[in-house]
C-alpha cells in the first residue's frame, strides 16, 4: 500500500532564516506531488504541483521554491523566511491529475 | 465567479440530526468529485467520491446535479465524531490539479 510521509511535524523558525521540508512516498511510481499550506482557520492554498521529476508548476508568485530530486521526493524550501510563511504544510499525492489526492500528515511551521 | 464555493459555516447541530452541504462549482466540463474530511490539526482525508447515480455510505449520501452544477451531502443521524471541516473537491479537467473548496464547518452538539 501507499504510504506519505513528511517532517519534520512541528517547526519554529526565525524571520529571515531559510526552510526546507520533505516528503516521500512509498509504495507507487511516478506520482503526481502537491504541496499546500493552509493558515489558521483558512482553505487550502495549492503552492506547487509536479507530474514527474524535474518538472515543477507554481501557482503563486512567492518566497517559496519547490523540486523533486527523485521521483518519490518533493521539497519546499525557502531562502528567507517571512512571517506570512507560517501555517500548515501538506504534501500529497495522486496517481494522476484526475484522481484522489492522498495527503501526508503536514508540517506547523510558525515564522516568528 | 470561483472555481468552488461552499457555505464555510459553521453548521451547529444536535446529535441525531441530518445536516446537509451543498458545493457548487462554475466549470461545466469538470469530471470527477469528492467530498474530504479535515479534523482540527489535520490533514484532509477522502470521505467519499460522487457519482453521477449518487452513492451512499452509511449515513453519508453524495449527490451529483450536473445540470444546476452542484454536488451536495447529507448525514444522517449526526455523532459528535462527525465533527469537523467537509471540503467539497472538483477536478476541471485535463492535467489540471484538483480544485478544493475552502470547506464547511460543522459541529455536532451534545
Amino acid at each position: 500500500s501507499q504510504t506519505i510521509h513528511q517532517w519534520p511535524a512541528t517547526l519554529v523558525q526565525p524571520v529571515g532564516s531559510p526552510l526546507s521540508l520533505e516528503c516521500t512516498v512509498e509504495g507507487t511510481s511516478n506520482p503526481n506531488l502537491y504541496w499546500y499550506r493552509q493558515a489558521a482557520g483558512r482553505g487550502l492554498q495549492l503552492l506547487f504541483y509536479s507530474v514527474g521529476i524535474g518538472q515543477i508548476s507554481s501557482e503563486v508568485p512567492q518566497n517559496l521554491s519547490a523540486s523533486r530530486p527523485q521521483d518519490r521526493q518533493f521539497i519546499l524550501s525557502s531562502k528567507k523566511l517571512l512571517l506570512s510563511d507560517s501555517g500548515f504544510y501538506l504534501c500529497a499525492w495522486s496517481a494522476t491529475a484526475q484522481e484522489t489526492q492522498y495527503f501526508g500528515p503536514g508540517t506547523r511551521l510558525l515564522v516568528l | 465567479r470561483k472555481e468552488v464555493e461552499q457555505d464555510p459555516g459553521p453548521f451547529n447541530v444536535p446529535e441525531g440530526a441530518t445536516v446537509a452541504f451543498n458545493c457548487t462549482y462554475s466549470n461545466s466540463a469538470s469530471q470527477s468529485f469528492f467530498w474530504y474530511r479535515q479534523d482540527c490539526r489535520k490533514e484532509p482525508k477522502l470521505l467519499m467520491s460522487v457519482y453521477s447515480s449518487g452513492n451512499e455510505d452509511g449515513r453519508f449520501t453524495a449527490q451529483l446535479n450536473r445540470a444546476s452544477q452542484y454536488i451536495s451531502l447529507l448525514i444522517r443521524d449526526s455523532k459528535l465524531s462527525d465533527s469537523a471541516t467537509y471540503l467539497c473537491v472538483v477536478n476541471i479537467g485535463g492535467n489540471t490539479p484538483l480544485v478544493f473548496g475552502k470547506g464547511t464547518r460543522l459541529s455536532v452538539i451534545a
